[in-house]
Order: structure tokens, then sequence, then C-alpha cells
């Protein structure tokens, strides 16, 4: 299978402070890494993706980071506002095997941000 | 914007009963999945199809859940018995396909409660 880890569980910041989420994967095979937003009692959202020919990914105030010799990539979310408070999940995807096209997830970031 | 349907969108049962969930993709997309998210985790894939046929069910408990999809669009999960540790949210996504690449849109989900 695939196994995601994902740190920190939880992270408080002050508005307009960065804030950074990082995830571990273990399977080599996968090679898609989206990044799900989850506000409190909605659907998950995605909020930005990376591909495994790409180190580095930005859209406006969020970037994403990958390093695929170590396994991990990582979410910054700079000038945060208080509306980026909600869940946010990593994943990572494969692009072969019996489990093509499945999502696993991390456990999930809850990020508070405080005006 | 099409969305994925999602009904009902919350559900409280007693243990030992039936209880139904029902999916409706965005339209054209071949691939459908259930999730289950229990409170505090992230979402994990229950079932995946392709068209009318599952492609990835090694992690629904076959005893007690099943899950259709016998024209290839919509799709019902089905648990019989409930059992207290079913209380969850249960998520549908669809895709265009399941190459890695295509981005999986999430329905805003069913809450289980199961008493």
């Amino acid at each position: 299978g695939e196994n995601v880890e994902q740190h920190p569980s939880t992270l408080s910041v002050q508005e307009g402070d960065s804030a950074v989420i990082k995830c571990t994967y273990s399977d080599s095979a996968s090679n898609y890494f989206p990044w799900y937003k989850q506000e409190l009692g909605k659907r998950p959202q995605l909020i930005i993706d990376i591909r495994s020919n790409v180190g580095e990914k930005k859209d406006q105030r969020i970037a994403v980071t990958l390093n695929k010799t170590a396994k991990h990539f990582s979410l910054h979310i700079t000038e945060t506002q208080p509306e980026d408070s909600a869940v946010y999940f990593c994943a990572a995807v494969k692009d072969r095997g019996s489990t093509l096209g499945r999502l696993y997830f991390g456990r999930g970031t809850q990020l508070t941000v405080w005006p | 914007e099409a969305e994925v349907a999602q009904s009902p969108r919350y559900k409280i049962t007693e243990k030992s009963q039936a209880v139904a969930f029902w999916c409706d993709p965005i339209s054209g997309h071949a691939t459908l999945y259930w999730y289950r998210q229990i409170l505090g985790q992230g979402p994990e894939l229950l079932v995946q199809f392709q068209d009318e046929s599952v492609v990835d069910d090694s992690q629904l408990p076959k005893d007690r859940f099943s899950a259709e999809r016998l024209k290839g669009v919509d799709s019902t999960l089905k648990i019989q018995p409930a059992e207290l540790g079913d209380s969850a949210m249960y998520l549908c996504a669809s895709s265009f396909s399941d190459r890695p690449k295509n981005i999986q849109y999430f329905g805003a989900g069913t809450r289980l409660s199961v008493l």
C-alpha cells in the first residue's frame, strides 16, 4: 500500500504569519500529490497539487514543494488570513499497480489563524 | 459548476439497522470513489468503481457493506447491519478517469450516527 504521514496535527498562527505543513510518503510509485482543504462541515476541496516531475509549484499565497528522493512534500501558506482556518489534508496517488487513482490521505492538520 | 451530489446529508440509525447512501457523480466522470472519514482522521477508501465495475474494494468490510453502480452513473453504498463503529462521514468522489492526474471532486458527504 502507501503510508502518508502528516505533521503537525494542529497548527496555530497569527494572521499574517506563514504556515508550513509537512508530509512524507512511503511508496516510490506515488507520483501525484494533491492537497485538500476541508472547512468545518464541508467537503474536501483541492487547493493545489504537484506532480513528481516538478519540485515546486506556487499559486498566490500557497506553494507546495516536493522532494522525491526523500519522499516528502510540504504545503506553505504565506500571509495567512482567518479564512485559511480549516483542516488540510495531504495525499499521494500512484501511477501504477492495482490501486491506480486511489488517494492515500494523511491524518490532517487543523490550522487556526488568529486575527 | 457541477458538483458531486450525495444524500442524505445526515443519517441517524440504531445499530443492527440497514442504511443506504446515494451518490451522483459529476456528469461524464467514469471513476467513482466511496471514502469513510472518521472524526479527526483523513478519508480512507472503501471502494472504487471504473464505470460499473469495482476495481478496488480491498478495504470494504464485505460482511456488512455493499456498493453498486449498476449503470455506471450513480452509486449506492449500503450497510447492513450497522454497528456503533460505523459512525463516520461517508464521502463520495468522482474523477474523469483513474489516471493520477485527474482531480477527484468530493461530495458534501453523509454523516452517519449509529446509536
